[in-house]
């Protein structure tokens, strides 16, 4: 299994622009999220889906889109890049069991992105 | 939204040193996780603890979960360069659906 994987690994955009960060998993987990990280900050939850078809909103939603057509891949869209937007960015999945607290997220190994 | 204190932010120790870090709420959890990131890599999980007072051993690491759940202690025994990374603390949402993390701690153990 290659578990969570993640492309590009660093990206530089200009203001404005558009990208889509990619994600796919192949352990057939439900449950998949982004994430970003700035220095000193820790994760901070942007989307996040149960299954597919089905997204919400985390802490820091606005700026980003997601959408999970299939169990495998949660692919994150920005439309108008901003430099707030310059991070590292982690997907993660996870298998849901059901009122359990002690599921184990697995991350990707992350697109660090530079806006300009 | 529960709010997780991690202290210190940044311990810089040498090789063989014993060390504690401290995750800390004003909210009671179900369960905490800890994670270690390694540079350039994303996070991994270490251990779960679920029961108030419960203590785990991972090799020459120990996570402490406090008696009332509201804090988590992990102390490295003999430190290794290989210690080296940024320790996370997380806690499951009230759904079971989301974690929130802590900021951190960042750990340099130098030769």
């Amino acid at each position: 299994n290659a578990g969570v994987t993640q492309t590009p690994k660093f990206r530089i955009l200009k203001i404005g622009q558009s990208m889509t960060l990619q994600c796919t998993q192949d352990m057939n987990h439900n449950y998949m999220y982004w994430y970003r990280q700035d220095p000193g900050m820790g994760l901070k939850l942007i989307y996040y889906s149960v299954g597919a078809g089905i997204t919400d909103k985390g802490e820091v939603p606005n700026g980003y889109n997601v959408s999970r057509s299939t169990t495998e891949d949660f692919p994150l869209r920005l439309e108008l890049a901003a430099p707030s937007q310059t991070s590292v960015y982690f997907c993660a999945s996870r298998r849901f069991s059901g009122g359990s607290s002690t599921d184990t997220q697995y991350f990707g190994p992350g697109t660090r992105l530079t806006v300009l | 939204t529960q709010l997780l204190e991690q202290s210190p932010q940044f311990l810089s120790i040498q090789e063989g040193e014993n060390l504690t870090v401290y995750c800390n709420s004003s909210s009671v959890f179900s369960s905490l996780q800890w994670y270690r990131q390694e540079p350039g890599e994303g996070p991994v999980l270490l251990v779960t603890v679920v029961t108030g007072g419960e203590v785990k051993k991972l090799k020459r690491l120990t996570f402490q979960f406090g008696d009332a759940r509201k804090d988590s202690s992990l102390h490295i025994t003999a430190a290794q360069p290989g210690d080296t990374g940024l320790y996370l603390c997380a806690a499951m949402g009230s759904g079971y659906s989301t974690l929130t993390f802590g900021k951190g701690t960042m750990l340099l153990v130098s030769p």
